[in-house]
């Protein structure tokens, strides 16, 4: 079965350096772009980026470039997303999610995702 | 930045009937590289259509998604019960963005 697990919930002070990470099974993870989406409480769907664990190719949205770090370990078939100075403001779930693969590089519908991982940030 | 309108904010039907929704966008779309997922509460969103009219594997045929351009429609030809639900399209080629939801609630 191809699935995205993510890891467990995170609640975190303001200022706090955090990395929450994204697994692929079932499928060859270094050939399939890997995204991250944020959802704000009570929100819409924000597209933040997204790494090609081939070659670690990355690409961010313009509002979150600098914010966030999108990497991944091709080795263990995770992804991860992380930050290094956080902010109540980066209250949310994040969901990972697979890019379904079409003729161009990167371009791409989200069509497996992962279960989300709600990151709490508060004094 | 291509930016995604949608409508109505929410539309409210019963069971058995057909759901319209709407997804207008500032800019064409390449190559239809349009999305649309839907999301129930509590539950990482789920593809329905992508490349504007495909449906994604598994997707019941009374989902169907149509347009081109910058008016791309998912019509749900009758409502089951489970298909109550948030609806996001998304453009997936330049700058890709989600549009910010049709709520389909019980009438």
């Amino acid at each position: 079965e191809v699935q995205l697990v993510q890891s467990g919930a995170e609640v975190k002070k303001p200022g706090e350096s955090l990395k929450i990470s994204c697994k692929g099974s079932g499928y060859s993870f270094t050939s399939y772009w890997i995204g991250w989406v944020r959802q704000m409480p009570g929100k819409g769907l924000e597209w933040m980026g997204i790494i090609y664990p081939g070659d670690s190719d990355t690409r961010y949205s313009p509002s979150f470039q600098g914010q966030v770090t999108i990497s991944a370990d091709k080795s263990i078939s995770t992804a991860y997303l992380q930050w290094s100075s956080l902010k109540a403001s980066d209250t949310a779930m994040y969901y990972c999610a697979r890019l379904r693969i079409t003729m161009v590089q990167g371009v791409g519908a989200f069509d497996i995702w992962g279960q989300g991982t709600m990151v709490t940030v508060s004094s | 930045e291509i930016v995604l309108t949608q409508s109505p904010g929410t539309l409210s039907l019963s069971p058995g009937e057909r759901a319209t929704l709407s997804c207008r966008a500032s800019q064409s779309v390449s190559s239809s590289y349009l999305a649309w997922y839907q999301q129930k509460p509590g539950q990482a969103p789920r593809l329905l259509i992508y490349g504007a009219s495909s449906r994604a594997t598994g997707i019941p045929d009374r989902f169907s998604g149509s347009g081109s351009g910058t008016d791309f429609t998912l019509t749900i030809s009758r409502l089951e019960p489970e298909d109550f639900a948030v609806y996001y399209c998304q453009q997936y080629g330049s700058s890709p963005g989600f549009g910010q939801g049709t709520k389909v609630e019980i009438k």
